[in-house]
């Protein structure tokens, strides 16, 4: 009964594909985040949602597209994949805008041949 | 928010308590210190916080100096399942839109 849940768990593609990454959390928050770690193991936000705000990282390119078909969906679409894409991005949920309350999912790690 | 330094990585004997220092000098009255932990492959954890006095949890406790520069995360009998980066980060709590900031953490190897 997994809290916050990603899929695909691993997603290989090639440059210039379209893709999507679905996360879904059971938690009844009202927040919702993607994260990316790059290679370097750094962890970047990219986008913080709730169901009156969208916030997005000024760094991100807008190729990059959070969609959120309800509060406990945030699913992020990614056009015209490029190598430097390739990464694993975590989902996570809050309640509000909430820090102690973060629960991450278990990634995806997308790798862009 | 504050910045953290935290040391890159350090050792810890199975069965031993774990102490993980972080400086955050610049801490505002407001920020809280918070601890998350990333285990290999796996999402990052939350494990404690606190603003200034000292906390403890099932799974850690948390000592904050009494200027709140700096402070330690003590994981009492480190077991392999430990072994992860640790962040320390400083925020104000319910901290706003975007989202926390992950420095470099420090890696904890724990041997058996």
């Amino acid at each position: 009964d997994t809290a916050v849940s990603q899929t695909p768990k691993y997603l290989v593609t090639q440059m210039g594909n379209d893709k999507s990454i679905k996360c879904e959390q059971n938690l009844g928050h009202d927040t919702m985040y993607w994260y990316k770690q790059d290679s370097k193991k750094f962890l970047k936000i990219m986008f913080s949602y709730n169901n009156k705000e969208l916030i997005i990282n000024e760094t991100v390119p807008n190729r990059f597209s959070p969609k959120s078909p309800d509060k406990a969906h945030l699913n992020l679409h990614i056009n015209s994949l490029e190598l430097g894409d390739s990464a694993v991005y975590f989902c996570a949920s809050s309640q509000d805008w909430g820090v102690a309350g973060y629960t991450f999912g278990s990634g995806t790690r997308l790798t862009v041949v | 928010d504050a910045k953290t330094t935290q040391p890159t990585s350090m050792d810890c004997a199975e069965g031993r308590a774990a102490n993980l220092p972080c400086n955050h000098s610049t801490i505002s009255g407001n920020e809280y210190v918070y601890w998350y932990r990333q285990i290999h492959s796996q999402g990052p954890q939350y494990i404690i916080h606190g603003l200034k006095n000292n906390e403890t949890n099932e799974m850690a406790s948390l000592i904050i100096t009494e200027d709140r520069k700096s402070s330690t995360l003590i994981l009492p009998h480190a077991t392999l399942r430990d072994t992860a980066v640790y962040y320390c980060i400083v925020r104000v709590e319910g901290g706003g839109a975007d989202g926390l900031t992950f420095g470099k953490g420090t890696h904890l190897i724990i041997q058996p």
